[in-house]
C-alpha cells in the first residue's frame, strides 16, 4: 500500500487555466505538507498542515490554496496558473510537525 | 533563525571513492539532523537520521556540534548512489528545514 499518494502524477496545462493536486495519506499522520521542486532541484516548503492549523508560507502566491477536507487529505488548488508555476510539486506526512515526513510520488506540473 | 547549508550543488567522484556530502546547519537549540536522498524521478526518502547511529546503504553521518556539521559519508561511492541529497533540520515544532541539495554523480 502507499503511504502518500498524490494525484495525477503529470499535469499539462495552459496559462490561465485553475487546476487541483490531490493527496492522500494513510499513516494516520497529523501533519502534511506540500512542496514545490523547481527545475534545479531546490525543494521550497509551500504549506503545512498540522490537523488543526494551516501554516502559509508568505512567499507563496494567494493563487496556491490548500484545502484538508480530513486530516488524512490536503489538495492544493492553484488559480490561474502561470508559466512559473511549472515544478514537481511534492506532499508529505509526518506523524507530528518535527517528525520525519514521508512524501509521495510528485506531480509534475507543465504550464504551457 | 534556523538554516541548512549544503555547499556543493554537485558533486562528482569516480566508483570506488570515498564520498563525503556536506551539510552545515544554524541553530541555538538541540538539533535534530536527517538526510534524504532522491532516486532520478523518484520521491523523497528518509536516508538516516542522526539520533538513530546507524549505517543505511553504507553511509553514515556523525553530528558534530562544535562544527555544526553533519556530513554524509562512504567509504566507497557505487554508481546507484547517484542521486538528490538533502540535508534536513528539525528545530522543534516547525517543519522540518531543508538544504537546497546536493546532486551526487558516480562516474563508471
Amino acid at each position: 500500500d502507499t503511504a502518500v499518494s498524490q494525484t495525477p502524477k503529470y499535469l499539462v496545462t495552459q496559462m490561465g487555466n485553475d487546476k487541483s493536486i490531490k493527496c492522500e495519506q494513510n499513516l494516520g499522520h497529523d501533519t502534511m505538507y506540500w512542496y514545490k521542486q523547481d527545475s534545479k532541484k531546490f525543494l521550497k516548503i509551500m504549506f503545512s498542515y498540522n490537523n488543526k492549523e494551516l501554516i502559509i508560507n508568505e512567499t507563496v502566491p494567494n493563487r496556491f490554496s490548500p484545502k484538508s477536507p480530513d486530516k488524512a487529505h490536503l489538495n492544493l488548488h492553484i488559480n490561474s496558473l502561470e508559466l512559473g508555476d511549472s515544478a514537481v510539486y511534492f506532499c508529505a506526512s509526518s506523524q507530528e510537525m518535527n517528525q520525519p515526513q514521508h512524501f509521495g510520488d510528485g506531480t509534475r506540473l507543465s504550464i504551457l | 533563525a534556523q538554516r541548512v547549508t549544503q555547499p556543493e550543488k554537485l558533486l562528482s567522484v569516480f566508483k570506488g571513492a570515498p564520498v563525503e556530502l556536506k551539510c552545515n546547519y544554524s541553530y541555538s537549540g538541540s538539533p535534530e539532523l536527517f538526510w534524504y536522498v532522491q532516486y532520478s524521478r523518484q520521491r523523497l526518502q528518509l536516508l538516516l537520521r542522526h539520533i538513530s547511529r546507524e549505517s543505511i546503504k553504507g553511509f553514515t553521518a556523525d553530528l558534530n556540534k562544535g562544527e555544526t556539521s553533519f556530513h554524509l559519508k562512504k567509504p566507497f561511492a557505487q554508481e546507484e548512489d547517484s542521486a538528490m541529497y538533502y540535508c534536513a533540520l528539525n528545530s522543534g515544532n516547525t517543519p522540518l528545514v531543508f538544504g537546497k541539495g546536493t546532486r551526487l554523480s558516480v562516474i563508471a
